[in-house]
């Protein structure tokens, strides 16, 4: 069975820049079946589905975030990663990292996530 | 203000059938795009119930099933348990924001 599991820092100050990684487990993260998101859920905006990315390293990013991302990937690893530059107060949230099968073909959808982390923004 | 509109809380007795609606518009679900349905319980993360707006993911019990019809669709239970207390999300995606969006959520109290 699949499990994800996120890691980093709990707590970011404001203006910093936020490194999460998530380790696949139970699966490759080369299978060429799934994409692999991250989402986001705060009090104030609910659940948040901030980017994909492909295991060729193909991306693709929520258009309307505020603050830019960017995803990795180190398939040696069997990890993804997200950057978040310049963090706010705003971007305090639980961050999940999933798998979206390429079955879910017009919207992806998320069959496996980690636990989550809760990341605080504050100085 | 989420584009796809649920109910933020709904209630029902055990055994009851309860349906939580997601309503959205010409640019997400009226646009032919696939809904999914996650549960979650308290401290935990979702977990997809539906996708492709009526398909149930393996070990997903009989009792939920989802439907979609013009710019809205609906997630049924039936026979409610205490363990489904819990809170339900319906995703989309929009064309005009480009991306999978979430329902507000449909806090699920079962009396």
């Amino acid at each position: 069975q699949v499990q994800l599991k996120e890691s980093g820092p709990g707590l970011v100050r404001p203006s910093q820049t936020l490194s999460l990684t998530c380790t696949v487990s139970g699966g490759t993260i080369t299978s060429g079946d799934y994409y692999w998101s991250w989402i986001r859920q705060s009090p104030g905006k609910g659940l948040e589905w901030l980017g994909y990315i492909y295991h060729n390293g193909a991306t693709y990013y929520n258009p309307s975030l505020k603050s830019p991302i960017s995803l990795s990937v180190d398939t040696s690893k069997n990890q993804f990663s997200l950057t978040i530059n310049s963090m706010t107060a705003a971007d305090t949230a639980v961050y999940y990292c999933a798998r979206d099968p390429r079955y879910c073909t017009s919207t992806s959808c998320h069959d496996h996530w980690g636990q989550g982390i809760l990341v605080t923004v504050s100085s | 203000q989420s584009i796809l509109t649920q109910p933020p809380s709904l209630s029902g007795a055990p055994g009851q059938r309860v349906a939580i609606s997601c309503t959205g518009s010409s640019s997400n679900i009226g646009a032919n795009f696939d809904v999914h349905w996650y549960q979650q319980l308290p401290g935990t993360a979702p977990r997809l119930l539906i996708y492709s707006n009526t398909n149930r993911p393996s070990g997903v019990p009989d009792r939920f099933s989802g439907s979609k019809s013009g710019t809205s669709a609906s997630l049924a239970i039936t026979g409610l348990q205490a363990e489904d207390e819990a809170t339900y999300y319906c995703q989309s995606y929009d064309n005009i924001l480009s991306a999978s969006i979430f329902g507000g959520g449909t806090n699920l109290t079962v009396l």
